[in-house]
């Protein structure tokens, strides 16, 4: 599975879009670009995927760069519960392949 | 639905002891995996099932055992608890087709002392 860089931390405003950033430049054709984020002592929680387009759901939006080097994923409008550690995981859906990978991930703080 | 649910939420052995955590899931996912997270680490792969009657080990299997008799349910076994069994067991599913994004459960805290 391909490598991927986040920022460690993060603030954002109440109310404003958070947009978290994330490098995969060695990822490759078959790779999918996976977002979790984890709440303090709570289950890893799915958010969103996405392999090549940019991808909407009812928690976020998903932008992947037309290169696929570098994707953001955007919070629009940015709550309290927030507050998490988000995770970008790159990885092909493959028999054999079976666990997820999460690096140090972004910290991200919403300030009332 | 419910999605996946874990029992118990906490819980304390001595040394020794064995238990099982339960985990179920309704939402028809063929693939159930289970993971620990000691403090301040990442994820680690216990073991994962593709299907009723079929499982695999992941990276740090031993001391556990697990059994898939049913789509359901994927129970994770703890065999004589020792002091590093210590950690938090997040229990999760996904579809066999597609993306397979995974979805956890909440967790069981396990203290062995």
């Amino acid at each position: 599975d391909a490598k991927t860089t986040q920022p460690p931390s993060m603030d954002c405003a109440e109310g404003r879009a958070a947009n978290l950033p994330c490098n995969h430049s060695t990822i490759s054709g078959n790779e999918y670009v996976y977002w979790y984020r984890q709440i303090h002592s709570q289950g890893p929680q799915y958010i969103i995927h996405g392999l090549k387009n940019n991808e909407t759901n009812e928690m976020a939006s998903l932008i992947i760069t037309e290169d696929r080097k570098s994707s953001t994923l955007i919070l629009p409008h940015a709550t309290l519960r927030d507050t998490a550690v988000y995770y970008c995981i790159v990885r092909v859906p493959n028999f054999g392949n079976e666990k997820l990978t999460f690096g140090t991930g972004t910290r991200l703080t919403i300030i009332p | 639905n419910a999605g996946v649910t874990q029992t118990p939420k906490f819980r304390i052995l001595k040394i020794g002891q064995s238990m099982t955590l339960q985990c179920t899931q309704d939402m028809n996912h063929n693939y159930m995996y289970w993971y620990r997270q000691d403090p301040g680490m990442g994820l680690k792969l216990i073991y994962y099932s593709v299907g009723a009657g079929i499982t695999d080990k992941g990276e740090v299997p031993n001391g556990y055992n697990v059994s898939r008799s049913t789509t359901e349910d994927f129970p994770l076994r703890l065999e004589l608890a020792a002091p590093s069994q210590t950690s938090v067991y997040f229990c999760a599913s996904s579809t066999l087709q597609g993306a397979r994004e995974q979805y956890f459960g909440p967790g069981t805290r396990l203290t062995v002392t």
